[in-house]
C-alpha cells in the first residue's frame, strides 16, 4: 500500500533557528516527490518538486532532499521567519499513472 | 495571471442535501484535481480530470462526482450528505498533459471551498 509518513507531527521552533522536517514514502513506483506549504485557511502552495534522479532543490530558505534508495526526503527550513508559521505537506507521484500520496503534514510554530 | 478560484467559499447544508462546487483554473491549465482536506485524515485525492475526461479516481463513494466542461472548468457534487463530508474542498489546476513524458508539472491550490453538514 503506498504510503506517506512525515515526522514530526508538529514542531515549535524559535525565529531565526533552522529546522527539518522529515518524510518517508512506500510508494512504487516512484515519479516525483513535492513539498508543500500550507497556510491557515488556504490552499496548498508547491515549494519543490523533484524527480528519481534529483537529490537537493532549494526554493529561495527552503531546500529539499530526497534519497531514493531508502525513500526519504527533507525539507530544510534556514533562518526561519514568523511567516513560516504552516503545514508543511509532503506528496509523492506514482509512476505511470501519476495519482499522488499525501502525507499528513507537520504542522510548524515560529515563535519570536 | 489569475490563480484558482473556487466558488462558494462557505458553505452550510443539512444531512441528505447535495452540494455543487464550483471551480475555475489557471488560463491554459487543462488538468484539474479535487482533494477533500479534514483535520483527521489530510489531503485526499478525489478525482482529476484533462481534457472534460476523468483521469484518475481516489477511493471515495459514488456519492463523490465530477466533471469538466470544455473551457477546463470543473465541477464537483456530493450526493446524499453525511456530517462526515464536512470538510475543505480543494481544487487544483496544472499544465500538466496526459501522454507526455514530462509529468512534474506544478499544481496550484484554489483557497477551498469550507464545507460544513449539520
Amino acid at each position: 500500500k503506498n504510503q506517506v509518513e512525515q515526522s514530526p507531527q508538529s514542531l515549535i521552533i524559535l525565529e531565526g533557528k533552522n529546522c527539518t522536517l522529515q518524510c518517508n514514502y512506500t510508494v512504487s513506483p516512484f515519479s516525483n516527490l513535492r513539498w508543500y506549504k500550507q497556510d491557515t485557511g488556504r490552499g496548498p502552495v508547491s515549494l519543490t518538486i523533484m524527480t528519481f534522479s534529483e537529490n537537493t532543490k532549494s526554493n529561495g530558505r527552503y531546500t529539499a532532499t530526497l534519497d531514493a534508495d531508502t525513500k526519504q526526503s527533507s525539507l530544510h527550513i534556514t533562518a526561519s521567519q514568523l511567516s513560516d508559521s504552516a503545514s508543511y505537506i509532503c506528496v509523492v507521484s506514482n509512476f505511470g499513472n501519476e495519482k499522488l500520496t499525501f502525507g499528513t503534514g507537520t504542522r510548524l510554530t515560529i515563535i519570536p | 495571471k489569475a490563480g484558482v478560484t473556487q466558488t462558494p467559499r462557505y458553505l452550510i447544508k443539512t444531512r441528505g442535501q447535495q452540494v455543487t462546487l464550483s471551480c475555475s483554473p489557471i488560463s491554459g491549465h487543462r488538468s484539474v484535481s479535487w482533494y477533500q482536506q479534514t483535520p483527521g485524515q489530510g489531503l485526499q485525492f478525489l478525482f482529476e480530470y484533462f481534457s472534460e475526461t476523468q483521469r484518475n479516481k481516489g477511493n471515495f463513494p459514488g456519492r463523490f462526482s465530477g466533471r469538466q466542461f470544455s473551457n477546463s472548468r470543473s465541477e464537483m457534487n456530493v450526493s446524499t450528505l453525511e456530517l462526515g463530508d464536512s470538510a475543505l474542498y480543494l481544487c487544483a489546476s496544472s499544465s500538466k498533459s496526459f501522454g507526455l513524458a514530462k509529468s512534474e508539472e506544478t499544481q496550484y491550490f484554489g483557497p477551498g471551498t469550507r464545507l460544513l453538514v449539520l
